[in-house]
């Protein structure tokens, strides 16, 4: 079965310092990666998805597929981006592949 | 457009009651899905409905646990006989019939049972 590994419950940085949230994945086939963000009293969004290679917010992530990694990255950590960040693994064909799988959430506070 | 609806938003129930959560969907989108988050867990499928379908139903608890998504009206999940082990935040997402990879998530309902 498809897990979604998220080593840290809690990272602290200082605005303006580089941040990396964690998330491995096991999962034998080609599976969709997701970061989900919830900022504070917010509902879950989409934050950004492997297969659209984009920067959203100033975050980017790469698929490290030899890793089975799905690190998410911003070079300059701001305040507003304080908020609960989740990692999640979709199965990229099939019958299920509706089917979202979280990993427990790292929760991010950027100190002024 | 109001994004995925959910109500309530905070419930709180004894042992033994029941608890009805509800979700309306994006305008326009015809395709549901529950998950749970146990607290200190991540979010996980419960079970994936069409109108008036249940596709998926398999991380729904086999007992106590029922969802619906009649033609008319929000989804319901539906908890008989709550137990303490309930307690928990459920979330509803949506997507249209065009692009079901791509779920939208309501604000969620934290149930507390005590």
């Amino acid at each position: 079965a498809q897990r979604v590994t998220q080593p840290e419950k809690l990272l602290s940085v200082f605005k303006g310092a580089p941040v990396e949230l964690k998330c491995n994945y096991s999962y034998s086939g080609s599976p969709e990666l997701f970061w989900y963000v919830q900022y504070s009293r917010q509902r879950l969004q989409l934050l950004l998805r492997h297969i659209s290679r984009e920067s959203i917010k100033g975050f980017t992530a790469d698929l490290n597929k030899g890793e089975t990694s799905f690190h998410l990255k911003k070079p300059f950590a701001q305040e507003e981006d304080s908020a609960m960040y989740y990692c999640a693994l979709r199965l990229g064909s099939g019958g299920s592949n509706y089917k979202l799988t979280f990993g427990k959430g790292t929760l991010l506070t950027v100190n002024p | 457009n109001a994004g995925v609806m959910q109500n309530p938003r905070h419930l709180v129930r004894r042992r033994g009651q029941e608890a009805r959560l509800r979700c309306s969907p994006m305008k326009g989108h015809s395709h549901v899905y529950w998950y749970r988050q146990l607290p200190e867990e991540g979010l996980k499928f419960m079970v994936y409905l069409q109108k008036e379908n249940i596709i998926d139903e398999s991380g729904m608890p086999k007992e106590r646990f029922s969802a619906e998504f009649p033609k008319e009206g929000p989804s319901i999940l539906r908890i008989q006989q709550v137990v303490r082990g309930d307690s928990a935040a459920y979330f509803c997402a949506s997507s249209p019939w065009t692009d079901t990879l791509t779920q939208y998530f309501g604000p969620g309902t934290r149930l507390l049972v005590l």
